[in-house]
């Protein structure tokens, strides 16, 4: 069965404070890495699609990145508007649903 | 490009009733997965329906049932509501599901008292 880890489960930041956030997986034969992020009662928003070990992609203050085993999504100089929850899903073999991790709750402080 | 929308965004029910949750994909977008996220599991997949057949589905009771029409627009119900149904139920559209991104829509909040 397909799994995800999250770590940490939260973390509060200064602003200013580069961090990074880890996605863990175990998966049969994975098709795709999507970072999200989701706002207090609003749906997760996209931000990333990781295909392959050793590829990046940025936006912003935003940056990330894979391995056969894990993803980071690495924040640079964050800002209190990049406060928000970080979820992490999979794809994997023929399955098009996404497994997703419990989230990160990410607090920037001014 | 209009988002994907979901009708209603709030519901209060009473154990036992049934629902009927709506949901409208981006254009062109011809899957449609419907997702439950509550606190204590986070998200789960519940099915996918793409060009009106369900593909997928999770692990969740046979009252958990779903529908495409041939617009690609989408419908969720649970029947023989429980308290343990109160969750945001969430749907997201791609291209094609595979392993293409998903849009989620802004959720609608159903509350089972």
């Amino acid at each position: 069965e397909d799994q995800v880890t999250q770590s940490p489960e939260a973390l509060r930041l200064q602003e200013g404070e580069s961090s990074s956030l880890n996605c863990s997986y175990t998966v049969s034969g994975l098709r795709g890495l999507f970072w999200y992020r989701q706002d207090p009662g609003k749906g997760p928003e996209f931000l990333f699609t990781l295909y392959s070990a050793g590829e990046e992609k940025e936006k912003e203050r935003l940056k990330a990145t894979l391995t056969k085993k894990e993803s980071f999504l690495h924040i640079t100089a964050p800002k209190p508007e990049d406060s928000a929850t970080y979820l992490c899903a999979v794809q994997a073999g023929a399955n098009s649903k996404l497994t997703f991790g419990k989230g990160i709750t990410l607090s920037v402080r001014p | 490009k209009a988002g994907v929308t979901q009708t209603p965004r709030y519901l209060i029910k009473t154990r036992g009733q049934q629902v009927t949750l709506s949901c409208s994909p981006i254009s062109g977008h011809r899957s449609v997965s419907w997702y439950q996220q509550t606190p204590g599991q986070g998200l789960q997949f519940l099915f996918e329906y793409f060009s009106e057949t369900q593909r997928n589905k999770g692990n969740f009771p046979g009252r958990f049932s779903g529908r495409q029409f041939s617009n690609s627009r989408s419908e969720m119900n649970v029947s023989t509501l429980e308290l343990g149904d109160s969750a945001l139920y969430l749907c997201a559209s791609s291209l094609t599901g595979r392993p293409h991104e998903q849009f989620f829509g802004p959720g609608t909040r159903l509350t089972v008292l």
